[in-house]
């Protein structure tokens, strides 16, 4: 089964700080994905990627930048972290099978 | 654009009743429907995909057909379990593509009680 790990799995940051969630998968798949849930918006894409060096806006990539410096890692950063931006992220991975396998999630809270 | 409709948010059912979650979808191109489900704390996981027009698709007693007719993926069960409590989200594959980015319903919160 393939495995995405998350870290942290939780996170409380001040507004205006710099926040980086990190994502590892041990799969290698070529895509990498990062979304952002919300209650009554179900799951949103933030940034994705095809392959190390790439990185790729999704539907909702205003404050989030990311980064996919190997195969395995892909990193969403949070330049100066704001209260809306609070929310559960999960990364996933996915190559060719047509599912995406999902990580345990951060929860992150932006006071 | 592409996008999914789920239009209950929460649906409480006792259990050894059927269930069904509506999933309707728009796209400009012929569809790769999938459902996920969420369960408390946990990551979300595959549970049914279909591309193909009026078949139906099994899994853990879940089902649905895709009918391209009235652009929709309803998940049902005909006896739900304590277990099936979760979060279930219908999802629609970008540019009609397997491996396009997925766009996600808001997702249907599964309730089920003794």
């Amino acid at each position: 089964e393939a495995a995405v790990t998350q870290s942290p799995r939780n996170k409380v940051a001040v507004t205006g700080g710099k926040v980086t969630l990190s994502c590892n998968q041990t799969n290698n798949h070529n895509n990498m994905y990062w979304y952002r849930q919300d209650t009554g918006h179900g799951l949103r894409l933030i940034h994705y990627s095809y392959g190390a060096g790439s990185t790729e806006k999704g539907d909702i990539p205003d404050g989030y930048k990311a980064s996919r410096p190997s195969q395995e890692n892909f990193s969403l950063i949070l330049e100066l972290a704001t209260p809306s931006q609070t929310s559960v992220y999960f990364c996933a991975s996915g190559q060719g099978d047509e599912r995406l396998f999902f990580g345990h999630g951060t929860k992150l809270s932006v006071l | 654009g592409d996008s999914v409709t789920q239009t209950e948010g929460l649906v409480t059912l006792t259990k050894g009743l059927p269930v069904m979650l509506n999933c309707t979808y728009q796209t400009t191109y012929s569809p790769f429907l999938f459902w996920y489900v969420q369960h408390l704390n946990e990551a979300p996981k595959l549970l049914l995909k279909s591309s193909t027009d009026n078949k139906r698709t099994e899994h853990q007693g879940f089902y649905a057909t895709l009918h391209k007719s009235s652009s929709s993926f309803h998940l049902q069960k005909s006896s739900v379990q304590l277990s099936d409590s979760a979060l279930y989200f219908c999802a629609l594959s970008e540019g009609g593509s397997a491996l396009g980015r997925l766009h996600f319903g808001a997702g249907t919160q599964l309730i089920v009680i003794p």
